[in-house]
């Protein structure tokens, strides 16, 4: 069965690179998010999609992260002039429902995450 | 913005029921509370959902007493396959707030 799908699983940049992380997420879910990992500690909210619109980003640590899903499927994060405390696991997840106040109601599916290197 | 509290680690034996509480003294009307399964390297897994009082699936039951400023993840005869991080979600409208999570450790 198709699960959320991330790519690349590893990437290793040097600091002020770009980078795009990559999550395909399961086909007919309407809702998409990002998290960002720190080692040994809980996922933390970057963003959220419903379909192409995205209706939160207040958990983007800086201007340099962006994040897209022109179609409403695959969505992109991007990271602009990477800063070592960049590095982390960014994990996607995507949900069947919208939100109407309801998402509370609807399980999230992870990928297994892109572990992001910065050296 | 609801914040969850757990316990940083637990131990259990094979065989025992395994009892996970996490506070979340600010949740709202609309919150759920979600808890996952993550092993290393791997995205967290959904293990069960509920609002109020309790709910049972296959592998867990969530309780969730009336003022639900709290929720307890039970997880009934672990095997060595559940040593893992347990978070608990609780679900506020467009934000998402991961507890920090639970280490448990299953012993032979």
């Amino acid at each position: 069965g198709a699960g959320v799908s991330q790519s690349p699983r590893y990437k290793v940049a040097k600091r002020g690179q770009d980078v795009a992380l990559r999550c395909d997420p399961i086909s007919g879910h309407v809702s998409l998010f990002w998290y960002q990992q720190a080692l040994g500690q809980g996922p933390e909210f970057l963003t959220y999609f419903q379909n192409e619109a995205q209706l939160d980003k207040s958990g983007l640590p800086s201007d340099r992260f962006f994040a897209e899903r022109p179609e409403g499927s695959v969505s992109t994060l991007k990271i602009q002039r990477t800063q070592q405390e960049d590095s982390a696991v960014y994990l996607c997840a995507s949900s069947l429902g919208s939100w109407q106040g309801l998402l509370g109601n609807q399980p999230q599916h992870f990928g297994d995450g892109t572990r992001l290197s910065i050296l | 913005l609801a914040k969850t509290t757990q316990p940083i680690s637990m131990d259990s034996y094979e065989g025992q029921e395994v009892n996970i509480t996490c506070s979340h003294n600010n949740i709202a009307t609309n919150d759920y509370i979600t808890w996952y399964q993550q092993f290393p390297s791997q995205g967290p897994r959904f293990i069960i959902q509920g609002y109020k009082t309790k709910v049972t699936n296959e592998v867990a039951s969530l309780f969730i007493p009336a003022d639900r400023k709290s929720s307890t993840l039970s997880l009934p005869r672990v095997s060595l396959s559940d040593t893992a991080v347990y978070y608990c979600l609780v679900s506020s409208g467009q934000n998402f707030v991961f507890g920090p999570g639970t280490r448990l450790s299953v012993l032979p």
